[in-house]
């Protein structure tokens, strides 16, 4: 089955812009979380979406948010982008609900901010 | 909440030597375990999990780890490394009934030379 798909992989915006990051879940799906992954941070939860609500919240400033389509696709918006959010922001699709053990990673998207 | 330590940021090792990856963890509640490999400019990939019953588990590529409740580690190992198990490695914990939100660790670049 196809796998977790992001969009765009590579990005390239200036500061004080906003972006938006797409994620495409493996079909059936209902659950997407994001995460930033930085050199000095690591791999940071940004938030968790399940039947287009949002579920689980990380702790990230408000100028990080998202949404959840009905097709379980989801979107992450940044704005006011500052240097700081140069990052690779990665997608995760699971089930959400009853057995759901295992998280599947999209390629990621890498955001760099001039 | 949950954290994870991994105890080494780069491990080297000689090709067909044994490896093994340290990785601690702490939480007030139940989780689930494991580990994921990132290789460059690439998304998370699953090794293995641990979520019940016996507490050694074997994943992909020869890979396998020890879930030690008492010492609250989940330790990575290889017999017989190869040089294209070089990446970066990642212990990872989730409460059981938070279905998307992973905690990580810093991560542990193995470094396989010829």
């Amino acid at each position: 089955k196809a796998g977790v798909t992001q969009t765009p992989r590579y990005l390239i915006k200036t500061r004080g812009q906003q972006v938006t990051l797409s994620c495409s879940p493996i079909s059936g799906h209902r659950s997407v979380s994001w995460y930033q992954q930085t050199p000095g941070q690591g791999l940071q939860f940004l938030f968790e979406y399940f039947s287009e609500t949002q579920r689980n919240k990380g702790n990230f400033p408000g100028r990080f948010s998202g949404r959840q389509f009905s097709n379980s696709r989801s979107e992450m918006n940044v704005s006011t982008l500052e240097l700081g959010d140069s990052a690779l922001y990665l997608c995760a699709s699971s089930l959400g609900t009853g057995v759901d053990f295992e998280a599947f990673f999209g390629q990621g998207t890498r955001l760099t901010v001039v | 909440a949950q954290s994870v330590t991994q105890l080494d940021s780069q491990v080297p090792v000689f090709e067909e030597a044994p490896v093994e990856l340290r990785c601690n963890y702490s939480s007030s509640v139940s989780v689930y375990l494991f580990w994921y490999v990132q290789y460059p400019n690439q998304g998370l990939q699953l090794l293995l999990k641990y979520l019940s019953g016996s507490t050694l588990v074997k994943g992909i590529n020869g890979f396998e780890a020890e879930f030690n409740k008492s010492q609250t580690s989940f330790h990575l190992r290889k017999p017989s490394v190869h040089i294209s198990d070089t990446a970066e490695y990642f212990c990872a914990v989730r409460a059981i009934y938070n279905f998307n939100k992973f905690y990580f660790g810093s991560g542990t670049k193995l470094n396989v030379k010829p």
